[in-house]
């Protein structure tokens, strides 16, 4: 089956620093990518669809400046947030659409601890 | 943002036992999907279901779509211990950016 990677698995990171997660489909091209986020005991939150070539479009409440996306390829998507603070730890997962099949693979999360 | 209403929030049940779950919503979707989630990982799609009155089934998991578009349900037949995990409803509207809409999530313990 189509497969969505997510790197790095887990990040911690101090207060005020920003970090980078990479999204990759790797056996299928995904010109629409989306991100979740999810607190614990909670559900996935979707907080951007991510549009080859294009900008990402943010849901409501979603801070474009403090969580940059980036799209530039068919394959990958990444997610920069900016000057992290504790209350952005979370567990950040991506899915990528097939362009193809339509369908939407879930990437395996990355967890963010922010100190 | 909009959240569907899952039921119940977590279940307790017995190995061998069937158990059922369902996902409400106060608006209509066009797709509806079922996915399980294990502890630090991504959601797995389980069965996906595309009209109205659809009922799917994948192994022992059984799944429908509501008539009125708003709800769907999950069985699970004989259950064993690997089925533990937290189970989510998913609906997508045609035309909605392919958006997912998630529920909030039915944990699944089984007793041995």
């Amino acid at each position: 089956g189509a497969v969505v990677s997510q790197h790095p698995s887990r990040v911690i990171c101090k207060s005020g620093t920003s970090v980078k997660i990479e999204c990759r489909s790797l056996d299928f091209q995904a010109t629409t990518m989306f991100w979740y986020r999810q607190f614990p005991k909670q559900s996935l939150m979707l907080m951007a669809t991510s549009n080859e070539g294009s900008k990402a479009t943010y849901e409501q409440g979603v801070e474009k400046d403090k969580f940059l996306i980036n799209h530039a390829s068919l394959t990958l998507s990444t997610l920069t947030v900016t000057s992290a603070h504790p209350e952005d730890s979370s567990f950040y997962i991506c899915s990528a659409r097939d362009t193809g099949l339509g369908e939407q693979f879930f990437g395996p999360g990355t967890r963010l601890t922010v100190l | 943002g909009q959240q569907l209403n899952q039921s119940p929030q977590s279940m307790f049940i017995q190995e061998g036992e069937d158990v059922s779950m369902n996902c409400t919503s106060s608006s209509i979707f066009n797709t509806w999907l079922w996915y399980k989630q294990e502890p630090g990982e991504g959601p797995v799609l389980l069965i996906a279901l595309y009209k109205a009155g659809e009922l799917t089934s994948n192994g022992r998991l059984t799944a429908q779509f509501g008539i009125t578009r708003k709800d769907s349900f999950l069985n699970i037949s004989a259950s064993i211990p690997s089925d533990v995990g937290i189970y989510f409803c998913a609906g997508q509207i045609t035309g909605g950016g392919n958006k997912l809409t998630f529920g909030t999530g039915t944990q699944l313990k089984v007793e041995l």
